[in-house]
């Protein structure tokens, strides 16, 4: 079956600018995590989802940054007044509820000049 | 504060041969452990995981072993082949369908 799909795959943006970065789940998963992946590190966690409602938002950096999942599928991170700091590889990842595998997508490399 | 320590950036091997990665973490409250292996450009691919309540679990050509007492835990791969050649991110949970803590991963070269 279909993995966990992002777009855009790249990103390149100027200083201040509003980035919208999209995570298509794998069907049937109703967990939806977003991590940041930036160089020499490994992914560390943004936002956690179980359906439509955030469980747990503690690993967003600042206000900047915020992240939706309306119909409990397709989730979108949304980073305002983009910095050059917020440069990374942004991966989201699924997992069905009440199981710890999760799967990763491709990721989105976001570049901030 | 790194809770999970993946101490050996790279590590090289000859095809054929045993690969060890190791991973070591701080927080007691972990109760599940992964590891994922990550080509360039992709994002990581679930590879093996072992709960706390066991010591070992083996899939083939890989093996991960868990000391509770040591908080450390090893991936084994044997033999390693080229094309396991990846950087490799040990990961912690605790609880189920929650945030994982990384490591810093480790490339793994296995040459011809």
């Amino acid at each position: 079956g279909a993995g966990v799909s992002q777009t855009p795959s790249n990103k390149v943006t100027e200083k201040g600018k509003y980035v919208e970065l999209r995570c298509d789940p794998i069907s049937g998963h109703t967990a939806l995590y977003w991590y940041r992946q930036s160089l020499g590190q490994g992914p560390e966690f943004l936002i956690y989802f179980q359906g439509t409602g955030a469980a747990d938002d503690s690993g967003l950096p600042n206000d900047r940054f915020f992240a939706v999942r309306p119909e409990g599928s397709v989730s979108t991170l949304k980073i305002q007044r983009t910095e050059r700091g917020d440069s990374a590889v942004y991966l989201c990842a699924s997992s069905y509820e009440g199981r710890e595998t999760q799967y990763f997508g491709p990721g989105t490399r976001l570049l901030v000049l | 504060d790194q809770q999970v320590k993946q101490n050996s950036p790279s590590l090289s091997v000859q095809e054929g041969r045993i690969s060890i990665l190791n991973c070591d973490y701080t927080n007691s409250m972990f109760d599940y452990f992964l590891w994922y292996k990550k080509y360039p450009a992709e994002g990581p691919t679930f590879l093996i995981s072992i709960s706390s309540i066991k010591d070992k679990n083996e899939d083939g050509r890989f093996t991960v072993f868990l000391n509770k007492s040591a908080k450390h835990l090893s991936l084994h791969i044997v033999p390693s082949q080229p094309g396991d050649s990846a950087v490799y991110f040990c990961a912690a949970t605790r609880g189920s369908n929650y945030k994982l803590t990384f490591g810093k991963g480790t490339l793994l070269t296995v040459n011809p």
